[in-house]
């Protein structure tokens, strides 16, 4: 049963760059047929993706953000990494990290998310 | 990409069905059979409810079922209990390795 932990810090500044990792356990990061994603929940909303990155490194990105993500992999810690720059308040949100079938568009495995605030 | 559509809130009484609707396009549900719903807790991380239009998870009871029409992707909860209040949210595929998620539905047992 794969598990995922989301971490890193739960206050950013303004204008600076939120960055955070996501560490895969109990499977292999470098599955085929599996992408691995991050998505937002803005207090009280509803759910964003924000992209997604395969083990050799291919990314998709929501249009809405692609301009200030990236997302990255480092199959040998079994981890992958978000960074998102110039942050706003607008960011405020619980960032999670899942497990996406490559074929099927579907997310089978969560983490348990971290808030991440955006302070002026 | 445009949030897909879903009513606020639902609601029904021990034992009775519900369903809740969502309504996308013809660029994502209308086109791709690859709509998902997810079920919320307070305070817990979202869990795969239905895949691919109407396909169950290991561990989801039956009482779970999806279905399509046209652009709207529909849930629905038969012999509702108390354990299934949560949000529900629905996903579908854009197409380019695009997802959408609806703007989620709070489920309230009566």
């Amino acid at each position: 049963q794969v598990q995922l932990q989301e971490s890193g810090p739960g206050l950013v500044k303004s204008s600076q760059t939120l960055s955070l990792t996501c560490t895969v356990s109990g499977g292999s990061i470098s599955s085929d047929g599996y992408y691995w994603s991050w998505i937002r929940q803005h207090p009280g909303k509803g759910l964003e993706w924000i992209g997604n990155i395969y083990y050799s490194g291919s990314t998709y990105y929501n249009p809405s953000l692609k301009s200030r993500v990236t997302i990255s992999v480092d199959t040998s810690n079994k981890q992958f990494s978000l960074k998102l720059s110039s942050v706003t308040a607008a960011d405020t949100a619980v960032y999670y990290c899942a497990r996406k079938r490559r074929e099927f568009h579907y997310f089978d495995s969560w983490g348990q998310g971290t808030l991440v605030t955006v302070s002026s | 990409q445009s949030a897909l559509t879903q009513p606020p809130s639902a609601s029904g009484s021990p034992g009775q069905s519900v369903t809740i609707s969502c309504t996308g396009t013809s660029s994502d549900v209308g086109t791709y059979n690859y709509v998902s719903w997810y079920q919320q807790h307070p305070g817990k991380a979202p869990k795969l409810m239905i895949y691919e239009v109407n396909k169950r998870p290991s561990g989801v009871p039956d009482r779970f079922s999806g279905s399509k029409s046209g652009n709207t992707a529909s849930l629905t909860v038969s012999g509702l209990q108390a354990e299934d209040e949560a949000d529900y949210y629905c996903s579908s595929y854009a197409g380019s390795n695009i997802l959408v998620f609806g703007g989620g539905t709070k489920l309230t047992v009566l």
